[in-house]
């Protein structure tokens, strides 16, 4: 069965400094891998997302991810943290039967 | 388009009630999928669907049902409601494809007594 683990449950980092999400997902075919947003009493929005190609993938709001398949993991990036970006990120692992698995979320705080 | 709307928004019932909480989309999406969401774990996948007439359980089922007979909608009927049924309930939609985005609706807040 496949299984994301994002290590880290809280982050704080300060307004400016550069930020990076970990994930680590298992699982044995190719993994379509999504990294969402949540801001408080929210729905989930996504972040960006990989699947084939060029393993550094850009998304929204200046974030990137790399997937990097020897390490089994997708790490989420942002070179200059806005106090708008704390929020509760989680990374998800999608299935080739259509079946999603989320990791238990990391919440980002920012410190002014 | 409205998006995912879900409904109600808020509920409170008494152990031992069912209810369903009702879910639909407007984007002609295949793939619906209903997710739990509890303090420090994360979206845990009730239920999903890659189509009309096609469900499938997820993580966590037991407890629920789903059927799927239109494109737009996918309800969620809790049979006889218990206090660890308390949570946060997401639908979500994608496309086609495991590789779409998933349109996730507002939430709806679920305490059972």
């Amino acid at each position: 069965a496949q299984s994301v683990t994002q290590p880290d449950i809280h982050i704080t980092v300060s307004e400016g400094a550069s930020l990076e999400l970990r994930c680590n997902y298992s699982y044995g075919a190719t993994p379509y891998l999504f990294w969402y947003v949540q801001s408080p009493g929210q729905g989930l929005q996504l972040l960006l997302k990989y699947f084939s190609g060029d393993t550094l993938v850009q998304g929204i709001k200046g974030f990137e991810a790399e997937f990097k398949r020897s390490q089994s993991s997708f790490n989420l990036r942002k070179p200059s943290v806005h106090w708008s970006d704390a929020a509760e990120y989680f990374c998800a692992v999608v299935t080739n039967a259509g079946k999603s698995t989320f990791g238990d979320g990391t919440t980002l705080t920012v410190k002014p | 388009n409205a998006g995912v709307t879900q409904t109600p928004k808020f509920q409170v019932l008494k152990t031992g009630q069912s209810m369903t909480l009702q879910c639909a989309q407007d984007m002609n999406h295949e793939y619906m999928s209903w997710y739990r969401q509890d303090p420090g774990m994360g979206l845990r996948l009730i239920h999903y669907s890659v189509g009309a007439g096609i469900t499938d359980q997820g993580e966590v089922p037991n407890g629920y049902n789903v059927s799927r007979s239109t494109t737009e909608d996918f309800p969620l009927r809790l049979l006889s409601a218990a206090p660890s049924q308390t949570s946060v309930y997401f639908c979500a939609s994608s496309y086609r494809d495991r590789g779409d985005t998933q349109y996730f609706g507002p939430g709806t807040r679920l305490t059972v007594l």
